[in-house]
């Protein structure tokens, strides 16, 4: 089965603490994307990604770092710099053709807690 | 910069009614997406419909259809015949013709009655 597959589904935090969030697809989608949820908001992007070994910034990307060495993963990084980490973290790609709407296809997510 | 706009946080309809959930954005833009997402309580989003601003021809998808106002800059979406299993969160988002940023509203919380 096609799809987006982020693991663990649970993560804990101590402080001080890195922690790597999984997110792999076999969709064959070009781009990828990590979003942060917190409760009472909508989706905002912290990274996103078009193509193999390049990425940008989205609206809250400090304290977090990404990779994309393979098009089918996309790893987040919450590093000991974001103070409040706390939330639930969903991934997404898409095809990436400019200029088109796209439609962003989404994983079960991880919902992140520090101890 | 672009903004979504959900006046709505929860709204509750009868099983096989209809219901109405609104959006606004706010765009410079003239060319762009707009979609709404539905989010049930495993947590993961679904697409339930998409629009391209250029088309003023409303989206339908089955039992969910669009009424995209773009003057008003409004994008509401109707839910015909409501099921059960259309209880969930419901996130209208926005997207530029040449940026492949989505920019998410706070969501709807619906919940059907029986």
């Amino acid at each position: 089965d096609g799809g987006i597959t982020q693991s663990p589904k649970y993560l804990f935090r101590k402080e001080g603490q890195n922690v790597t969030l999984s997110c792999e697809q076999n969709l064959n989608h070009d781009a990828m994307y990590w979003y942060r949820q917190d409760p009472g908001q909508g989706l905002r992007l912290i990274y996103y990604s078009q193509i193999v070994n390049d990425f940008q910034k989205g609206d809250i990307a400090e304290g977090y770092s990404v990779s994309r060495e393979k098009k089918e993963s996309f790893p987040l990084t919450v590093t000991s710099a974001q103070k409040n980490p706390t939330a639930f973290y969903l991934c997404a790609s898409s095809p990436y053709e400019r200029g088109s709407g796209n439609i962003q296809y989404f994983g079960a997510g991880t919902r992140l807690s520090v101890l | 910069a672009q903004t979504v706009t959900q006046s709505q946080p929860e709204m509750s309809v009868q099983e096989a009614e209809t219901v109405t959930l609104s959006c606004t954005y706010d765009t410079s833009e003239s060319d762009y997406y707009l979609f709404w997402y539905k989010q049930p309580p495993s947590r993961q989003m679904i697409l339930v419909i998409r629009q391209e601003a250029y088309k003023q021809q409303n989206a339908t998808e089955n039992r969910f259809s669009v009424n995209f106002q773009k003057a008003a800059k409004s994008f509401s979406l109707k839910i015909s015949d409501s099921q059960l299993g259309d209880a969930a969160m419901y996130f209208c988002a926005y997207k530029d013709f040449g940026n492949e940023k989505l920019t998410f509203g706070t969501g709807t919380r619906l919940t059907i009655i029986p």
